[in-house]
């Protein structure tokens, strides 16, 4: 079975301030991980996968296969990142879990 | 179209009345997912097609969901005897399908569902 857990639903920071978004995964193979975004009134889109190791939008995001993390963070968060982030898991079928997704909240 | 298209975007029904949800994916993508999403939870898988078959559908509830791809490109999810659990915004996916871009998912804009 493949699990995305995120234990935090809110996250709320000032502008300028670190971030980081916690996931962890339970999954028995070699995962793909990636983090969506949901910004208010739009779709769900892709923000980032690991095999890509990119920073997106000034997001990063490390695997840690031994603590079986995948840790979204930015240095300087902008008022611009306030959305819905989900967390999600990509097994050898194809097939995409998602966390319950985090909101974060980036006050001027 | 440019993005994935949902029809209808909303849909209030009655509890034990049939609902049919469309999803018209990007031209090309071959593999088709459905998720519903609850109020304050994220994504849940339901289903999902490569080409015409349904590659996974453990995600089904019960069988009152039923979703089909006949041709390999529109698709529609199918609930009999619906409940007011049921309630939910129903979204609809596609992507390339296997290989690197696989997990990058085009997501449509959702139909919400309300049962009475």
């Amino acid at each position: 079975a493949q699990r995305v857990t995120q234990p935090e639903k809110l996250l709320s920071v000032f502008k300028g301030a670190p971030v980081e978004l916690k996931c962890n995964y339970s999954y028995s193979g070699s995962p793909e991980l990636f983090w969506y975004v949901q910004y208010s009134r739009q779709r769900l889109q892709l923000l980032l996968r690991h095999i890509s190791r990119e920073s997106i939008k000034g997001f990063t995001a490390d695997l840690n296969k031994g603590e079986t993390s995948f840790h979204l963070k930015k240095p300087f968060a902008q008022e611009e990142d306030s959305a819905m982030y989900y967390c999600a898991l990509a097994g050898a079928n194809s097939k995409l879990t998602f966390g319950k997704g985090i909101t974060l909240s980036v006050r001027p | 179209g440019a993005g994935v298209s949902q029809t209808p975007s909303n849909k209030v029904t009655e509890k034990g009345k049939y609902v049919e949800l469309r999803c018209d994916p990007i031209s090309g993508h071959t593999a088709l997912y459905w998720y519903r999403q609850s109020l304050g939870q994220g994504p849940e898988f339901l289903i999902y097609f490569q080409g015409t078959g349904a590659a996974d559908d453990s995600g089904l509830p019960n069988d009152r969901f039923f979703a089909v791809r006949p041709e390999g490109s529109v698709s529609t999810l199918k609930i009999q005897r619906t409940e007011r659990g049921d309630s939910a915004v129903y979204l609809c996916a596609s992507s390339f399908g296997r290989g690197l871009n696989t997990g990058e998912l085009f997501f449509g804009e959702g139909s919400r569902l309300t049962v009475l």
